[in-house]
This record gives structure tokens, sequence and C-alpha cells, in this order.
């Protein structure tokens, strides 16, 4: 069964420091979601892309936070540098169209220290 | 802006019980659904979802959803609760027009006793 790879599983990195999420998405799946989610609530977008168009960063915080998607394909988040109030699971999903659901990677938990 | 909220922190049942998770929603135009589940440090599975037809929809493990479009409502739900359904539970629209984004709910907490 195909699935959303993501890497790494878990980060620890110091305050101030860059990091680097990677995602891959399902094979032939146009939209792409990277969502992060505090510890005890929901999921919030971060940015839409379909294929390699943004779609959606308004909540982005372009300041820190950047994100591509070369060739429409897979997709890397950045943040530089890295704040306390950074730490959350990071999650990407992706679906083939607008009207089926969104498949999501196992995450990647960032701590920051 | 669309928007989705779960009003219950947590749903306590027991074992055998039937279930309901409550969702309400909020679009401009007509919602696509979806029900996901997320266990301990993993990342969301999906359940189910309304798109368009019968209000009823039919998802995994047995679950399944009711579209109420004049109380916009989606509550999930199951006619008998198991142990391993303990898990965290989430609601998620979008609007059916365009590239809208799929914005999620806060959250409720199932658990279901022995």
């Amino acid at each position: 069964e195909a699935e959303v790879a993501q890497s790494p599983r878990y980060k620890i990195t110091e305050k101030s420091q860059a990091v680097a999420f990677w995602c891959d998405p399902i094979s032939g799946h146009a939209t792409l979601y990277w969502y992060r989610q505090i510890l005890g609530q929901g999921p919030e977008l971060l940015v839409q892309f379909q294929d390699e168009s943004v779609v959606d960063d308004s909540q982005l915080p372009k300041d820190r936070f950047s994100a591509e998607r070369l060739k429409g394909v897979d997709s890397t988040l950045k943040i530089q540098p890295a704040e306390l109030g950074d730490s959350a699971m990071y999650l990407c999903a992706s679906s083939s169209h607008m009207n089926t659901e969104a498949f999501f990677g196992q995450g990647t938990r960032l701590t920051v220290v | 802006a669309q928007s989705v909220a779960q009003p219950e922190d947590q749903v306590n049942v027991a074992e055998g019980n039937p279930l309901t998770v409550k969702c309400t929603y909020s679009v401009s135009g007509n919602p696509y659904l979806f029900w996901y589940v997320q266990y301990p440090n993993r990342g969301l599975q999906f359940l189910l979802k309304y798109i368009t037809g019968d209000n009823l929809v039919k998802g995994s493990y047995g679950f399944e959803a009711e579209f109420n479009k004049s109380q916009t409502s989606f509550h999930l739900k199951k006619p008998s609760a198991l142990v391993s359904d303990s898990a965290l539970y989430f609601c998620a629209v979008r609007e059916s027009a365009g590239y809208s984004t799929l914005t999620f709910g806060k959250g409720t907490m199932l658990l279901v006793s022995p």
C-alpha cells in the first residue's frame, strides 16, 4: 500500500539552529500539505501545494519558515532559526483530487531546546 | 472562513455501548467532510468521508457518520464500541469549490472502558 514518507521521525535541535523536514507524497498525488500539530490540538495548515505551486501559505510564518516542492513531487519544509515555540509534530499529507481524502505521513516530532 | 467545531474534549463510553463523537462545521459553499483517527505519536488515519449522495456514510472499522445539512453537522457513530477504538478523533472540512484548504477541528479523545 502506498504511503506518504516523512523524515526524520524525530528531531531535537537547539534554539536558533536551522532544521529541515522532508516529505515524499504518494505517487501521482498533485496536492501536498504541511500541517503543524501542537500536543493536544488539531492540525493547523502551514502550506498547501497544487503540483509545484503554492495555493495557500497564509498561516506560514514566512520570517522563519520556508517550503518548496520542486518538480511537483517531494517537498521540504525549513525553519531558520528555530524557536522554542516551534516544538510540535509536523505532518505532511497528500491527495489526488480535492474531493478525495488526504493521506498522512507518520510525522516529524520536533523538539527545540 | 471555514471552521470545524468539536464541542467535546473527551467522550467516555463502555465497551459494547454505542458511541457518538460530535462535529459541526461552517463553510460558505457545499462541504466535503472527513473523519480521521490518530493514535499516539502517529499520523492521522482516514476513517470516512462525505462528498455527495447518501447522508449516511460508512467507513473503516465499523464507523459511520451522518451528514445533516440543516444542522451543519457530521457526527461520527459506531453501534458497539471496542477498547481498541480509544484514540483521538478529528473532523475536517473543505469547501467543494476551488483549491480550498482542509480545516481540522481540535479533536475529541475517545476513551472506551472494558
